[in-house]
């Protein structure tokens, strides 16, 4: 079964630290994985793409990288700011079908 | 938002009562997608539409309908047969289906009375 699963679920860091969100799944065969970014109350926001063949892709201070090879994802975010504060979902794409899979979701909380 | 209208920001649905959902975009995207997300599950793919009077299914359509009568808007509506209403519904356009970068509306929050 295709299947997207994040963690931790949930994260609290103080305004200046680095923190990884991680993404793991099991869809087959594999198309691509994307990171958005929610602001509660609002629609995602695309962050970065990877596919297959690319390990790492950084969109000024979050860096994406992807391990295909164990099917592993994370988003690292250096020097957090409070806009940071919000959901993180990884997306999974499916090669055959073109279906995406989406995960539920890390939610952040940059404290001042 | 990138070009992505959804209105009203909240709506509250009566028991056995249609309610409508807009969705407009100015993107020039052909293909158009209704999601619905609830708390502890991942975004749902409602139903989505690749060009003007097309539309597909995806894979919560029970209880939903769609239009798409001009590139630029894709409107959904809540029937009374859809039970569970109450969630958070997001609207997405594309350049086309094969294009994965959605760009989302604001999102509309039903409430049912």
């Amino acid at each position: 079964k295709n299947q997207v699963e994040q963690s931790p679920q949930s994260l609290i860091i103080l305004e200046g630290k680095n923190c990884t969100l991680q993404c793991n799944y099991t869809v087959s065969p594999f198309s691509n994985l994307r990171w958005y970014k929610q602001d509660t109350g609002r629609g995602p926001v695309s962050l970065t793409i990877m596919t297959f063949s690319e390990n790492t892709k950084s969109n000024g201070r979050y860096t994406a990288t992807l391990d295909a090879d164990t099917k592993q994802s994370s988003l690292h975010i250096t020097a957090s700011q409070l806009s940071d504060s919000a959901s993180y979902i990884c997306v999974v794409k499916a090669g055959n079908n073109r279906k995406l899979i989406w995960g539920l979701g890390t939610s952040l909380a940059v404290n001042p | 938002d990138g070009g992505i209208t959804q209105s009203p920001k909240y709506l509250f649905r009566k028991e056995g009562q249609n309610v409508t959902l807009s969705c407009e975009q100015n993107l020039n995207h052909d293909a158009m997608y209704w999601y619905r997300q609830d708390p502890g599950q991942g975004l749902r793919l409602i139903y989505y539409s690749q060009i003007v009077n097309d539309f597909q299914k995806g894979d919560i359509a029970e209880g939903y309908s769609v239009s798409r009568e001009k590139k630029e808007s894709f409107p959904l509506t809540v029937t009374s047969a859809q039970k569970n209403p109450t969630a958070f519904y997001l609207c997405a356009s594309s350049i086309q289906t094969g294009d994965e970068t959605q760009y989302f509306g604001p999102g509309t929050r039903l409430l049912v009375l």
